[in-house]
């Protein structure tokens, strides 16, 4: 079983530069989120999304665009990047809408420049 | 944003101490999930509490829910070196759709 997948593992940009963080589950869970975690700072949400067609904000959402048009993918577009949104990056999947357990993919860590 | 605070931010102990760490906050919670991430991964869920005064084991591992439901503990028997990593709790939103973590205690037992 795959669970949760985030391509790259890796990224650099350069301020300005645009790019799409992949994540899919293979588990048929509802619920998809993002995170971002920051030294000192923990994990904090940026979007989610309790279905195909259905996304909204968490508690960090500026310079981050999202869509569900599936239930398996769940894309996080950076439009704009800046050098503030040099984080680890983890998306996360739980099968029902509420108070449930989330599984984790591994992580991208991006550095802009 | 409900907040959650955990102490300490960082331990570090030897191989067969043991070791409590804390999650608190002021909100009253339906339930409360203990994570541990290890470097390079996501974080993996290791207990959730649900009812005030619940304490739930994992083998060394000792999870207690506070009775008022604002806070919990972790306490680690005989640590190891395998328990090395980053402990998180996390809470629901009153909305229970945004799941929200504090920011974690990071823990390294060395042998």
């Amino acid at each position: 079983n795959a669970g949760v997948t985030q391509t790259p593992k890796f990224q650099v940009l350069k301020t300005g530069q645009s790019m799409t963080l992949q994540c899919a589950q293979d588990m048929n869970h509802e619920y998809m989120s993002w995170y971002r975690q920051d030294p000192g700072m923990g994990l904090r949400l940026i979007h989610y999304s309790v279905g195909a067609g259905i996304t909204d904000q968490g508690e960090v959402p500026n310079g981050y665009n999202v869509s569900r048009s599936t239930t398996e993918d769940f894309p996080l577009r950076l439009l704009s990047a800046a050098p503030s949104q040099t984080s680890v990056y983890f998306c996360a999947s739980s099968y029902s809408l509420t108070n449930e357990k989330l599984f984790f993919g591994s992580g991208t860590q991006l550095s802009v420049l | 944003t409900q907040l959650l605070e955990q102490s300490p931010q960082f331990l570090s102990i030897q191989e067969g101490e043991n070791l409590t760490v804390y999650c608190n906050s002021s909100s009253v919670f339906s339930s409360l999930q203990w994570y541990r991430q290890e470097p390079g991964e996501g974080p993996v869920l290791l207990v959730t509490v649900v009812t005030g005064g619940e304490v739930k084991k994992l083998k060394r591992l000792t999870f207690q829910f506070g009775d008022a439901r604002k806070d919990s503990s972790l306490h680690i028997t005989a640590a190891q070196p395998g328990d090395t990593g980053l402990y998180l709790c996390a809470a629901y939103s009153n909305s229970g759709y945004a799941l929200n973590f504090g920011k974690g205690t990071s823990l390294l037992v060395t042998p």
